[in-house]
């Protein structure tokens, strides 16, 4: 069965550290990994993608890994601010084949960062 | 200013009640997409739009209805068959159905909808 887990499922930081999302993931076959960041109250906005031959990924602050032999990803955040309190959502493309381009999506690591 | 509008963004309904969420794309994409969020738990694909006039169901189209007369809006009715509405529904367009890494579906800011 194609699943998406995220751990933890919420986590507070101080603003100013580091802190690193975990994804594991057993779609199949598999096409492309995103990083979304959904704010509260508002639909989700993607940070990274990465395929199968990428595992290393950065956006500013954020930098995703990949390893798609043991099918895990991480999301690092580095100095934490204020404004990446959100919901991130790790989501999974299925591969070639499949007409839909079917999404499985995770359900999301709550952070929060306190001043 | 290119984007996903979504209206209203807060909606509440009276039980036995039909409601129509809307979904505009001015991105001149092809398919849409409907999903549901609730607290704790992964987006999960009510409907979805490949082209003009075609739609198909997801994993929870009981109680739901869409129509798809234009490229550019994707409404999605809440009907009273419907047991448990209340959530936060987020509409979605993309290119094309196909996969792929250019491929991203773009949300719109969503419609928390609450049954009274």
């Amino acid at each position: 069965k194609n699943q998406v887990e995220q751990s933890p499922q919420s986590l507070i930081i101080l603003e100013g550290k580091n802190c690193t999302l975990q994804c594991n993931y057993t779609v199949s076959p598999f096409s492309n990994l995103r990083w979304y960041k959904q704010d509260t109250g508002r639909g989700p906005v993607s940070l990274t993608i990465m395929t199968f031959s990428e595992n290393t990924k950065s956006n500013g602050r954020y930098t995703a890994t990949l390893d798609a032999d043991t099918k895990q990803s991480s999301l690092h955040i580095t100095a934490s601010q204020l404004s990446d309190s959100a919901s991130y959502i790790c989501v999974v493309s299925e591969g070639r084949g499949s007409t839909l381009g079917r999404l499985y999506f995770g359900r999301g690591t709550q952070l929060t960062v306190w001043p | 200013d290119g984007g996903i509008t979504q209206s209203p963004k807060y909606l509440f309904r009276k039980e036995g009640q039909n409601v129509t969420l809307s979904c505009e794309q001015n991105l001149n994409h092809d398919a849409m997409y409907w999903y549901r969020q609730d607290p704790g738990q992964g987006l999960r694909l009510i409907y979805y739009s490949q082209i003009v006039n075609d739609f198909q169901k997801g994993d929870i189209a009981e109680g739901y209805s869409v129509s798809r007369e234009k490229k550019e809006s994707f409404p999605l009715t809440v009907t009273s068959a419907q047991k448990n509405p209340t959530a936060f529904y987020l509409c979605a367009s993309s290119i094309s159905i196909s996969g792929g890494i250019y491929n991203e579906q773009f949300f719109g800011p969503g419609t928390r909808l609450t049954v009274l």
